[in-house]
This record gives structure tokens, C-alpha cells and sequence, in this order.
């Protein structure tokens, strides 16, 4: 099945730092990726949708200067969280839907990043 | 605005059936999905439901959508501990944009 990773899995930083989350798609190309956060026993909340080539669009109460998002290729997406706080740490998940999207419109999630701000 | 809710836990013996119950809100879903999240991992679709069916049957999965009342089921047959987890539902809305359900934390016993 379709792949996509997430690099890295795993990051902790100082407040006021940024972190860089890289989302790619291994075996297919993604015409559109999007970015989940998670807290703890909590459900994914959308933060914003990419689509290749183009401006992310960001889910309402998604600070877009907070969350710089960048879809340069059709296999990688950037997740940027700039300056840092400890309300940040969360576990980010991204997800890819195929150019060929088929029967069913799946998205394949990546295996998620967590994030602890100090 | 859409909404889906499930419950938040349930707990089976090894061995006997799952049903994990989900409802959405949004008539105009084409899909409705099932996934599941084991700890500190991401989200692994098991299964989908084209919104025109009544039942989908995978292996010890079976799906079963009543569109009328807007629910959705999960059934997993011979429930393992490797079942653990947590399963979401979702729907799809807007095309391609997905919402999620709070999620049930399945729990089996040995």
C-alpha cells in the first residue's frame, strides 16, 4: 500500500525555537497533503490542507504565521512551527491523498510526530 | 457543522466480538471510514464504507451503515489483544476534507 513518513518522529526543543516536520510520500504522489494535531485522548483536529504548488488553507483558529506550511513537490510537504511554547507540544500527523486518488478518496497517514516544547 | 461522536471505551474477553458504534451528522457523506491508531503511532485505515451500501464484510471486519439514522459499526470477530487501540471514525465532507470521531479505546482482555 501507499506510504508516506514523517521525519522526524520525535523532536524536543526550547521554547522560542522552530521546528521543521517533513511529511513525504514514499511510493506515490500526493496531490493534496494535510496536517492533523493530536493531544493527548484526544481525537485529530485539521490544522490546514495543501495541495501542491499552492498556498495551504487553514482550518479556523490555525494561526498561519505559527504554522508555515509549504507543499514544494508532489511527495513533500513541510510543517514549520515557529517560536515554540509549551502549548504547542502536541502529536502533529500529516496525510497524503494520491493523484490517483481511487475508489473510497483514501488519505495515508504517516506515522506522526511528537513534539515536546520545554 | 459536522459531527461525529462515538463512545469513548469498551472492553471485550479475547475471542468474542467487537462492536465499536460511531453517528455522523452530515447527510452528504460518500464515504465513512474506520481507522486505527495503536500507541504513539499514526492512523491505519482498516476499512471503508461507500455511503449507497448497508454492510461491507472484510475478513473479522464487518461494517454496517444505517443512513437513515446516520450510524455507523464496527464489528471485529474473535477480538485479539493485538486489537487494542484506538479506532476512529470518519467522514469524508467537502470532497476530500475528513472528520473524525473522538475515538473508542478498545480494550481486550486475555
Amino acid at each position: 500500500g501507499a506510504v508516506v513518513s514523517q521525519h522526524p518522529s520525535r523532536v524536543i526543543c526550547k521554547s522560542g525555537t522552530s521546528v521543521k516536520i517533513e511529511c513525504r510520500s514514499l511510493d506515490f504522489q500526493a496531490t493534496t497533503m494535510f496536517w492533523y494535531r493530536q493531544f493527548p485522548k484526544q481525537s485529530l483536529m485539521l490544522m490546514a490542507t495543501s495541495n501542491e504548488g499552492s498556498k495551504a488553507t487553514y482550518e479556523q483558529g490555525v494561526e498561519k504565521d505559527k504554522f508555515l506550511i509549504n507543499h514544494a513537490s508532489l511527495t513533500l510537504s513541510t510543517l514549520t512551527v515557529t517560536s515554540a511554547h509549551p502549548e504547542d507540544s502536541s502529536f502533529y500527523i500529516c496525510s497524503a491523498r494520491s493523484v490517483l486518488a481511487g475508489v473510497g478518496n483514501e488519505q495515508f497517514f504517516g506515522p506522526g510526530t511528537r513534539l515536546t516544547v520545554l | 457543522g459536522e459531527d461525529v461522536e462515538q463512545s469513548l471505551f469498551l472492553s471485550v474477553r479475547e475471542g468474542d466480538s467487537s462492536v465499536i458504534n460511531c453517528t455522523y451528522t452530515d447527510s452528504s457523506s460518500t464515504y465513512l471510514y474506520w481507522y486505527k491508531q495503536e500507541p504513539g503511532a499514526g492512523l491505519q485505515l482498516l476499512t471503508y464504507i461507500f455511503s449507497n451500501m448497508d454492510m461491507k464484510q472484510d475478513q473479522r471486519l464487518t461494517v454496517l451503515l444505517n443512513k437513515k439514522d446516520k450510524h455507523l459499526s464496527l464489528r471485529i470477530a474473535d477480538t485479539q489483544t493485538g486489537d487494542s487501540a484506538i479506532y476512529f471514525c470518519a467522514e469524508i465532507y467537502a470532497g476530500n476534507m475528513l472528520t473524525f470521531g473522538g475515538g473508542t479505546r478498545l480494550m481486550v482482555k486475555p
